[in-house]
């Protein structure tokens, strides 16, 4: 059973231009959530996503950044005009069932702005 | 609210024993502990769903104490292989701490 796999690991962009981050859940799991890291800091929640469905987005910035899990295909990430201040680590995770189960990590992509 | 994890940074010796504390403000529903190292994804340890929840993976366990909102981890006879960054996490806004380094030397 594959992971949660996650592509592109890195990503350089400059600013000004947009980025998409794609996860692809393990098998069976129908949850999806999204995480910013920054160096030397902890995970940050941003979205909670089901299949179609926003569940919980409050740890996004209201600005530049969405995120989707259509019902066919991987959950994206997308963030428009990025700035230096964007650049991090940003992992998916996905779960079985909601916030009460295990969830499990993807490997991440490290997103840089020039 | 992001739970407080307290110490922020440990150094142990190889087979010495750590305590890593977690606590909240706000009533917690359950607890995640994840362990990440350098450069990696974080890696899940446990969960704890109910009060007075103890569970155990080899050498490393945890106990959750509703009461209180506080959960701990307990690694025991620390490994090489123990050392990164431990989380914990509050499931009902998934919500994570800042981390635990934890560095274990020969």
């Amino acid at each position: 059973n594959a992971g949660v796999m996650q592509n592109p690991r890195h990503l350089v962009r400059r600013r000004g231009q947009e980025a998409r981050l794609r996860c692809s859940p393990m098998k069976g799991h129908s949850h999806v959530y999204w995480y910013r890291q920054l160096p030397e800091e902890g995970l940050k929640f941003m979205v909670y996503l089901q299949k179609e469905n926003i569940i919980d987005e409050s740890g996004m910035p209201k600005e530049r950044f969405s995120a989707e899990f259509p019902k066919e295909g991987p959950s994206i990430l997308r963030i428009q005009q990025v700035v230096r201040g964007d650049s991090a680590a940003y992992f998916c995770a996905s779960s079985t069932t909601g916030a009460t189960t295990e969830q499990y990590f993807g490997p991440g992509t490290r997103l840089t702005v020039t | 609210q992001q739970p407080v994890q307290s110490p922020q940074a440990v150094i142990l010796r190889e087979g010495e024993d750590a305590v890593i504390n977690c606590s909240s403000s706000k009533a917690l529903y359950s607890v995640h502990w994840y362990r990440q190292k350098h450069g990696e994804a974080p890696v899940f340890l446990m969960i704890l769903l109910k009060g007075g929840e103890q569970k155990g993976h080899e050498k490393i366990s945890a106990s959750f104490n509703e009461k209180k909102q506080q959960s701990s981890l307990y690694l025991t006879a620390s490994q090489l292989s123990y050392s990164g960054t431990y989380f914990c996490g509050t499931a009902e806004k998934l919500v994570f701490g800042k981390g635990t380094k934890l560095t274990v030397n020969p």
